[in-house]
């Protein structure tokens, strides 16, 4: 499969727990993105890395909030102490940072929902 | 503050009919716009906009860019069943360094049989 993945599809979790999710690219796709969406809205930008390194982060994006993407391939979006709010689609997307177009292709996300 | 906005934001057609989505944007330092299907799943893209004029075509999907309006349009003719979807709308900003998406609301189309 050639797609982005997203692990897992869903998530419920118990406000004060932590949480982490798990993004694997388009193989050799160099950019990844984090997306927030909620219901009746689009998706919200987040953070984006090229290769490894973490080149923007949204004022969305609060101190319990880390991102990380080690090697420059999959990368982990961890959410600590986890509040109702945080309930929400989480979208990942990996882009060519190199082809002229750079469409971003997103994946299928994952469903928090915080209790 | 940059925005994208999408209209209508719900729209309920018939099999058979033709519809058109508008997104207008007030974006700095625009450098392109796209258009996404959403499912109950991945966004999935459909086009990107670059230049003024130029008519985008996919089957029954066409798509053209108004930059002196900071708008765009998404027509769909001959709508089926599974045109059934949200249509999102976002447009690519900032310099070679960057890749922020912004989005609209979306719009939520219904093809009814």
């Amino acid at each position: 499969d050639t797609g982005v993945s997203q692990n897992p599809r869903h998530k419920i979790t118990k406000r004060g727990q932590n949480v982490t999710f798990r993004c694997d690219p388009i193989s050799e796709h160099n950019r990844l993105y984090w997306y927030r969406q909620t219901l009746g809205q689009g998706p919200e930008f987040l953070t984006y890395f090229q290769n490894e390194a973490q080149l923007e982060k949204s004022r969305l994006l609060s101190d319990r909030f880390s991102a990380e993407r080690p090697k420059g391939s999959f990368s982990t979006l961890e959410i600590q102490r986890t509040e109702q709010g945080d309930s929400a689609m989480y979208l990942c997307a990996s882009s060519l940072a190199q082809q002229a177009k750079n469409i971003q292709y997103f994946g299928a996300g994952t469903r928090l929902s915080v209790l | 503050e940059d925005k994208v906005v999408q209209s209508p934001l719900s729209l309920v057609v018939h099999e058979g009919d033709t519809v058109t989505l508008n997104c207008s944007y007030e974006v700095t330092n625009f450098r392109s716009l796209l258009w996404y299907k959403q499912e109950k799943k991945a966004p999935t893209f459909l086009f990107m906009l670059t230049s003024s004029g130029i008519e985008k075509k996919s089957g029954r999907l066409s798509s053209i860019l108004d930059k002196k309006e900071l708008s765009s349009i998404l027509n769909i003719t001959a709508t089926q069943t599974g045109d059934s979807a949200i249509y999102l709308c976002a447009v690519l900003h900032g310099s070679s360094n960057t890749g922020k998406l912004i989005f609209g609301q979306g719009t939520t189309l219904q093809v009814k049989p």
